[in-house]
């Protein structure tokens, strides 16, 4: 069965470094997602990304996240400046089209210390 | 704002018994509702997905049943077993575009 990949499963980095989180979505999907889970909380929305552009952001996706599909494959989240609070699972998400089930990645988890 | 909660926060059963966890959300305009299942630091698993236009759905031992005018879904699990011990979450997608979550309900089926 057809997944969404992302990698790496677990990142620690300093405050202040930027980082990036790659996806690989499902071949054929369209809609791309980002989604964050902090410990102990609810799963929240970021970003959706559709034909090559942010179709909505949440208030969480401020000046300091971008996301980028730099090819035919991948679909990236980079944090320009790590903050202790962007210490979370990050999950990517995709689907073929609007109003069908979402495929989630494993998630990575990333650390801000 | 739509805002969905999970009732109860956690549940333990025996192994066998037929479960129902509850999901209400406050916006009763939804295109969908999306049932998930979390195990412990991993991704999300879909389950079940109604369309606003339906009033359930059936995948194996599941049914989710969707009462939009009240707000309302429920995940109906027959005859427990320990490998459906997890977090199972519900969502709602809000106009087709991206899901809003409830906190979820931890469920442990013992053996």
């Amino acid at each position: 069965e057809p997944e969404v990949t992302q990698t790496p499963s677990h990142q620690v980095t300093q405050m202040g470094q930027e980082v990036i989180l790659r996806c690989v979505p499902i071949s054929n999907h369209l809609y791309f997602y980002w989604y964050r889970q902090i410990l102990g909380q609810k799963v929240e929305f970021l970003v959706s990304f559709y034909n090559n552009e942010i179709s909505e952001k949440s208030e969480i996706f401020d000046d300091q996240f971008s996301v980028e599909r730099p090819d035919g494959s991948n679909f990236t989240l980079k944090i320009r400046s790590t903050k202790l609070e962007d210490s979370a699972m990050y999950f990517c998400a995709s689907r073929w089209r609007d109003r069908v089930f979402y495929t989630f990645g494993s998630g990575t988890r990333l650390t801000v210390v | 704002k739509q805002e969905v909660t999970q009732i109860p926060a956690a549940l333990s059963v025996p192994e066998g018994e037929n479960l129902v966890l509850n999901c209400s959300f406050t916006d009763s305009a939804i295109y969908n509702l999306q049932w998930f299942r979390q195990d412990p630091g991993k991704g999300l698993t879909s389950l079940l997905l109604i369309q606003s236009s339906q009033r359930e759905q059936t995948s194996g031992r599941l049914n989710a049943s969707l009462d939009k005018s009240s707000g309302r879904s429920t995940l109906y699990i027959a005859a427990s077993q320990p490998g459906d011990s997890a977090t199972y979450l519900c969502a709602v997608d809000p106009y087709g575009n991206k899901l809003v979550f409830g906190a979820g309900t931890i469920l442990r089926v013992k053996s």
